[in-house]
């Protein structure tokens, strides 16, 4: 079965660094992308990044190239979304999800990140 | 690409006939997505490649369109349905980006 695991909710403050993570299991972790989603309070989804953990090559939306890093440790089947000094503006529910296609889609069940001075 | 649905909000009955539009920006031929989603839950996947349904999703649920404009349309709804529904474009590989959302509430 199929599954992506993100690791727990974070409460930080404004200037802090943050790494939060997505476990794969039942597939091959490197052959499929994982991207990540953000989800403000009250508003839509939006596509954030992708990562392939075959050969970590890395694609980022626009609106959030140079804003977090995406990286992947195959070894342990996990994928990251990372910040180097967040922001109140960086509270959200995040998602990571396998790049979808046809009927195949698979989503984790979210990390809810807090900023908070 | 950009994606536009319409509306951002419908009110309607249990029972009701419903259809939520999403208009893309450029064409992505039927590569169109329709998802579910609840308060604090992950989005569920309705239909794919514009009209097919996903396993498991009832029939009341269909999808229609090809290029720039699309539809979701639930024949009669359910209490189960009222929710906040996503157009995703599945054309841009692989950044997939969605619409901007649609909540479905209880008239």
């Amino acid at each position: 079965e199929v599954q992506l695991v993100q690791s727990g909710a974070e409460v930080k403050k404004p200037g802090e660094s943050l790494k939060i993570s997505c476990k794969g299991s039942g597939y091959s972790f490197t052959s499929y992308w994982i991207g990540w989603v953000r989800q403000m309070p009250g508003k839509g989804l939006e596509w954030m990044g992708i990562i392939y953990p075959g050969d970590s090559e890395t694609t980022y939306s626009p609106s959030f190239k140079g804003q977090v890093t995406i990286s992947a440790d195959k070894s342990i089947s996990t994928a990251y979304l990372q910040w180097s000094s967040l922001k109140a503006s960086d509270s959200a529910m995040y998602y990571c999800a396998r790049l979808p296609e046809d009927d195949d889609d698979y989503w984790g069940q979210g990390t809810l990140v807090t900023v908070s001075s | 690409i950009q994606l536009t649905q319409s509306p951002s909000s419908l009110s309607a009955s249990v029972g009701d006939r419903v259809t939520i539009t999403c208009r893309a920006s450029q064409g992505i031929r039927s590569y169109l997505a329709w998802y579910q989603q609840k308060p604090g839950k992950a989005p569920n996947l309705l239909i794919y490649d514009a009209s097919t349904l996903q396993s498991g999703v009832p029939s009341r649920f269909s999808g229609s369109g090809s290029g720039t404009d699309f539809t979701l349309t639930i024949s009669r709804l359910q209490p189960e349905d009222f929710a906040t529904y996503y157009c995703q474009q599945r054309n841009t590989y692989p950044l997939y980006t969605f619409g901007q959302g649609t909540k479905l509430e209880i008239k």
